[in-house]
């Protein structure tokens, strides 16, 4: 199975700083996502990556960035949180672009 | 999401017995995946399919391209079932996630 890790687990934030979500894998699978899951509802599309720095904007990419150097390692950055970006963040992974995908455990962030 | 209508979005089942859960697709789909995710927020892989029907001990599920659906049956529901069950659908050069549908098995 492939194994996708994510740092930290929980992070807790204040409106304004800075924050840096890290997502890797140990299969060199190309591509990646970044989603956010917010309560009772499905998951939302915010970056997705084919390979190094080769990324494409999802459906909410507005308030984040994302930076791709090893094919190992996705990042997801917020310059000043926002309240509103209060969230489960996942990262994804597949077998090939647009295949299987397969999520890591999240990451919890509050925004205070 | 718009492309992915699934369906019930709650349902309760006592230990032991069974249902369906169900993905429409409003657009022709490649592919589509089934997810739960437990209680403790992990979304778990259950079923990956370009066509054709899938069965891994108590759950079956069958993808429909022609007729744009996908159903996920659940039988002798355990309480372990219990989370919430999302399809993705692969279109081609998307994937479309639906709204969930939030499962209780009770004793």
């Amino acid at each position: 199975d492939m194994k996708v890790t994510q740092m930290p687990r929980y992070l807790i934030k204040r409106m304004g700083e800075n924050v840096l979500l890290e997502c890797g894998q140990d299969m060199s699978h190309e591509t990646m996502y970044w989603y956010r899951q917010d309560p009772g509802l499905g998951l939302q599309l915010i970056y997705i990556s084919y390979d190094v720095d080769s990324n494409s904007e999802g459906d909410i990419p507005k308030g984040y960035r994302v930076s791709r150097k090893k094919r190992e390692h996705f990042s997801l950055i917020l310059d000043s949180a926002k309240t509103n970006q209060t969230s489960v963040y996942f990262c994804a992974i597949d077998r090939g672009r647009h295949a299987e995908q397969f999520f890591g455990p999240g990451t919890r962030l509050t925004v205070l | 999401g718009d492309q992915v209508e699934q369906s019930p979005s709650a349902l309760s089942l006592h230990e032991g017995t069974g249902s369906a859960l169900r993905c429409n697709f409003t657009t022709t789909m490649r592919a589509v995946q089934w997810f739960q995710q437990n209680s403790r927020g992990s979304l778990i892989n259950l079923f990956y399919l370009a066509s054709g029907t899938k069965e891994n001990g108590r759950l079956k599920s069958t993808f429909n391209s022609k007729e744009s659906y996908s159903t996920l049956h659940i039988r002798d529901a355990q309480l372990e079932d219990s989370g919430t069950y999302f399809c993705a659908a692969e279109a081609e050069n998307r994937i479309f996630f639906g709204d969930g549908t939030q499962l209780v098995v009770k004793p």
